[in-house]
């Protein structure tokens, strides 16, 4: 079955330059989230999309910004990085949740993005 | 605010033997209950949820878990523990209308042969 697909699985940037971190999901899923992981730390919520519009927002930084595409996939941007940038960014998907949240979310494989 | 606490960093348990993982949670309204298993150096994999009805669901790789209202619990358990079961587990949790999933600060389970 296909899963949520990321791109790339790792990254490295030096401090202050832009990332872009890529997420498809899976096929019919129209539901986007965003989660961060910090070393030894539980996924933080960052931001979410339903059907290509901002659904719900976390902790997310001013200086990353998310959109989702008509074909549901979604990016997220980050500029200005910071070494405390370093992290493991998933995004995950579901279906259809149409504000009632009973759906489970299904997580990619993440993106390893190192901040030198 | 809704919010999930893993109250246990570390939990060992000998092979063949019951675990438990326990998970309490805080959420507005009706609360929607998940838990995940995440292996090194991968993306977090479902394993159960909550949404209605049995207090006692079933899930995945023969784990299952029991909500409890009164108690604001949903502890996962499996009968039999395998050492293919050693991994990082997340209880989550969002109440109704909230795209948000809240995750606890993981327990990190070992089983021992």
């Amino acid at each position: 079955a296909a899963g949520v697909i990321q791109s790339p699985r790792h990254l490295i940037k030096e401090k202050r330059e832009t990332a872009t971190l890529k997420c498809y999901p899976i096929p019919r899923h129209d539901t986007v989230y965003w989660y961060q992981q910090g070393p030894g730390q539980d996924p933080q919520f960052l931001i979410s999309f339903y059907e290509k519009m901002q659904s719900d927002k976390g902790s997310i930084p001013d200086r990353f910004s998310a959109q989702q595409f008509s074909d549901y996939h979604s990016e997220l941007n980050m500029s200005s990085l910071e070494l405390g940038d370093s992290a493991l960014y998933f995004c995950a998907s579901s279906l259809n949740t149409g504000g009632f949240g009973n759906t489970e979310a299904f997580f990619g494989q993440g993106t390893r993005l190192t901040v030198v | 605010a809704q919010s999930v606490a893993q109250p246990e960093d570390q939990v060992n348990v000998a092979e063949g033997n019951p675990l438990t993982v326990k998970c309490t949670y805080s959420v507005s309204g009706n609360p929607y209950l998940f838990w995940y298993v995440q292996y090194p150096n991968r993306g977090l994999q479902f394993l159960l949820k909550y949404i209605t009805g049995d207090n006692l669901v079933k899930g995945s790789y023969g784990f299952e878990a029991e909500f409890n209202k009164s108690q604001t619990s949903f502890h996962l358990k499996k009968p039999s523990a395998l050492v293919s079961d050693s991994a990082l587990y997340f209880c989550a949790a969002r109440g109704f209308g909230n795209e948000k999933l809240t995750f606890g600060t993981g327990t990190r389970l070992t089983i021992i042969p």
